[in-house]
């Protein structure tokens, strides 16, 4: 089953650091960009960071740009989220998506369920 | 930095109507647009890209149009599983969401 499954959302406080990540299945994970996009409690969708198929480029939105990096391992069909520093508006529900196309700016044909940051003190 | 607008932010609707939501670009992104439903509790799901082209397994009431700065998603007949909110995206430099437009029943 074509699938992507994310993790290790929690209740942090306030300039704690957090590893999220991503299990895929069912594609060539190797392949494939991949991106990560938050969505606040009743908010819209944010795109957050964004990497290549090898993991050679990498590209991340201007408000988590030095406090977040973006990684995988392919070997393992995983994609990371290190997210350090966090402050209440890193807040959200954080999906993992597949591109549609292999630039690291692409649509997204594949999202996962989400895995929860909530940062409280 | 690439703006997207998108209007309305809520629009009410009746099953069977004719639907339209238009996403402008503060800047021209060619045709790198898509769109996306989504409803509570739920992921995005890709219903266009590319501005016109529609993703495998989505009804052909569901079209997309536009270039440049202008984009429209028209729902040809409303159905009641299309009571959701919609974002449009452009992926032409980085990538950014509009705000959301929110069908809803009348």
């Amino acid at each position: 089953e074509v699938q992507l499954l994310e993790s290790g959302g929690d209740l942090v406080q306030p300039g704690g650091s957090l590893r999220l990540s991503c299990a895929a299945s069912g594609f060539t994970f190797s392949s494939s960009a991949m991106s990560w996009v938050r969505q606040a409690p009743g908010k819209g969708l944010e795109w957050v960071a964004s990497t290549s198929g090898s993991g050679d480029s990498t590209d991340y939105a201007d408000s988590v740009k030095g406090r977040f990096t973006i990684s995988r391992d392919n070997s393992k069909n995983t994609l990371y989220l290190q997210i350090n520093t966090l402050g209440d508006e890193d807040t959200a529900l954080y999906f993992c998506a597949k591109h549609g196309g292999p630039q690291v700016y692409s649509y997204f044909d594949l999202w996962g369920r989400g895995t929860l940051v909530i940062v409280s003190s | 930095d690439i703006q997207m607008t998108q209007s309305p932010s809520t629009l009410s609707a009746s099953v069977g109507d004719r639907v339209t939501i238009t996403c402008r670009a503060s800047h021209s992104i060619g045709s790198w647009l898509a769109w996306y439903q989504q409803k509570p509790g739920k992921a995005p799901k890709l219903l266009i890209y590319k501005a016109s082209s529609l993703e495998s397994g989505v009804p052909s009431s569901f079209s997309g149009s536009g270039s440049g700065t202008e984009f429209t998603l028209t729902i040809s007949s409303l159905q009641p599983d299309d009571f959701a909110t919609y974002y449009c995206q452009q992926y032409y430099s980085y990538s950014n969401f509009g705000q959301g437009t929110k069908v809803e029943i009348k």
